[in-house]
């Protein structure tokens, strides 16, 4: 069975506090994302990575950065949190490749909320 | 990238099927078409994807169009776990990988 884990499913942080969310999938991919969901935006990308030290940014970089030093493991950084920040965080991993309709598998997500 | 239209929610009844429309108009020849589901606070969950032939597997079935421009969901006996909001997705791909783009996607609500 697949699977994308998501360290943490709920957290609470102050105002310029720096925050780690960490994700691991077991499926030996060499992508992976991380996304942000809010109400009435639906997912919007914010990185992805198509290989191990690797990094692209999506549609909504600003005030992110990742890392990625192990193909298993894709970590988001929020260097100073603020509360525009505060949402549902989803990371997802799948394999590459032109036109073979591979699927992306999601994490459960990581509620962050910001004070 | 080619976008899709959905009907912002519907509602069935327990043991009927669901039937989700997606209209995507502009799609381009070697893009497929996606269906995943998000169930309230949980990440969103793959059910099926197809290019032009019709797919079946256990959680569903999808009917795309001949000139592939709409599709169709098919939940053949929903059941009140099925209640969630359904994306249908054309599938992006960029230089470095594939990504999805999600909408706003259908609200699904299976009722008693």
């Amino acid at each position: 069975d697949v699977k994308v884990t998501q360290s943490s499913r709920y957290l609470v942080k102050r105002t310029g506090e720096k925050v780690f969310l960490e994700c691991v999938q077991d499926m030996d991919h060499e992508n992976m994302f991380w996304y942000r969901q809010d109400p009435g935006l639906g997912l919007r990308l914010i990185y992805f990575s198509y290989d191990v030290k690797m990094k692209e940014k999506g549609d909504i970089p600003e005030g992110y950065s990742v890392s990625r030093e192990k193909k298993e493991r894709f970590s988001l950084i929020l260097e100073s949190a603020s509360t525009n920040q505060t949402s549902m965080y989803l990371c997802a991993s799948s394999t590459p490749g032109s036109y073979s309709g591979n699927t992306i598998y999601f994490g459960e997500g990581s509620w962050l909320t910001v004070v | 990238d080619a976008k899709t239209t959905q009907p912002t929610s519907m509602d069935c009844a327990e043991g009927r099927a669901a039937n989700l429309p997606c209209n995507h108009s502009t799609i381009s020849g070697n893009e497929y078409v996606y269906w995943y589901r998000q169930i309230h606070s949980q990440g969103p969950q793959y059910i099926i994807h197809g290019l032009k032939n019709n797919e079946t597997n256990e959680m569903a079935s999808l009917i795309i169009t001949e000139d592939r421009k709409s599709s169709t969901l098919i939940l053949p006996h929903a059941t009140l776990r099925d209640t969630a909001v359904y994306y249908c997705i054309v599938r992006v791909e960029n230089n470095a990988g594939n990504m999805l783009t999600f909408g706003g996607g259908t609200r699904l609500m299976v009722k008693p």
